[in-house]
């Protein structure tokens, strides 16, 4: 069975564009998560979606936005961009996102401001 | 708020020499504490849950125990293919995010 699978898998952005990340989850998963992953850190979290619905949000600032479609998969989209916000973009997802599921992570979107 | 503290940062081993690694947790009702592997340039995988303080899980050079405070992530005669970066994370009540330590870099050389 496929994992989580994301694209593109690298991007090169300026500041001030605006970015769309893609996740498609695994098989039978409803729910995914975002993080962001700058080097030599662990992931830090941004969004987690469940049939659709925004579960969770962590401190993120607003240029940060995200959505999931009826098919389960999930755009993650981010405004006016930021050297700052170059870094690996990680999606995950678990059967139900209950909080003691494991979550499952894609190889995420290595994303460069410059 | 949630904070996990992983150490050591970095963890050089010769091939076969057994070590631990630690992961340190501050969290309101612990739902769940995870372990994952994570290698260069790819997502971290999953490695074991733990839900509750004395629990264990094996797979094989890979043992994690968990203690109200902390969890361990023993390697037994660790391989080459063992070198990875290894991360820890929690989970509290009604939180659905999952909470990371920085990580620690294991180098095995043979």
């Amino acid at each position: 069975d496929a994992g989580v699978t994301q694209s593109p898998t690298h991007l090169i952005k300026t500041r001030g564009q605006h970015v769309t990340l893609r996740c498609s989850p695994i098989s039978g998963h409803k729910s995914v998560s975002w993080y962001q992953q700058v080097l030599g850190q662990g992931p830090q979290f941004i969004f987690q979606y469940y049939e659709k619905e925004e579960r969770g949000r962590g401190n993120f600032p607003d240029r940060f936005s995200a959505r999931q479609f009826p098919n389960y998969s999930s755009e993650l989209n981010v405004n006016a961009l930021l050297l700052g916000d170059s870094a690996l973009y990680l999606c995950a997802s678990s059967q139900q996102g209950d909080v003691a599921e494991p979550q499952h992570f894609g190889d995420g979107t290595r994303l460069s401001i410059l | 708020e949630d904070q996990v503290t992983q150490s050591p940062e970095a963890l050089r081993l010769q091939e076969g020499e057994s070590s631990s690694l630690n992961c340190s947790y501050t969290v309101s009702g612990l739902r769940g504490l995870f372990w994952y592997r994570q290698d260069p340039g790819k997502g971290p995988e999953f490695l074991f849950t733990l839900y509750s303080a004395g629990e264990e899980k094996e797979k094989e050079r890979l043992k994690a125990t968990l203690t109200k405070k902390e969890s361990f992530l023993h390697i037994t005669a660790p391989k080459p293919e063992d070198s990875a970066t290894y991360l820890c994370a929690v989970r509290g009540s009604n939180d659905y995010k999952l909470s990371f330590g920085a990580g620690t870099t294991v180098t095995v050389r043979a």
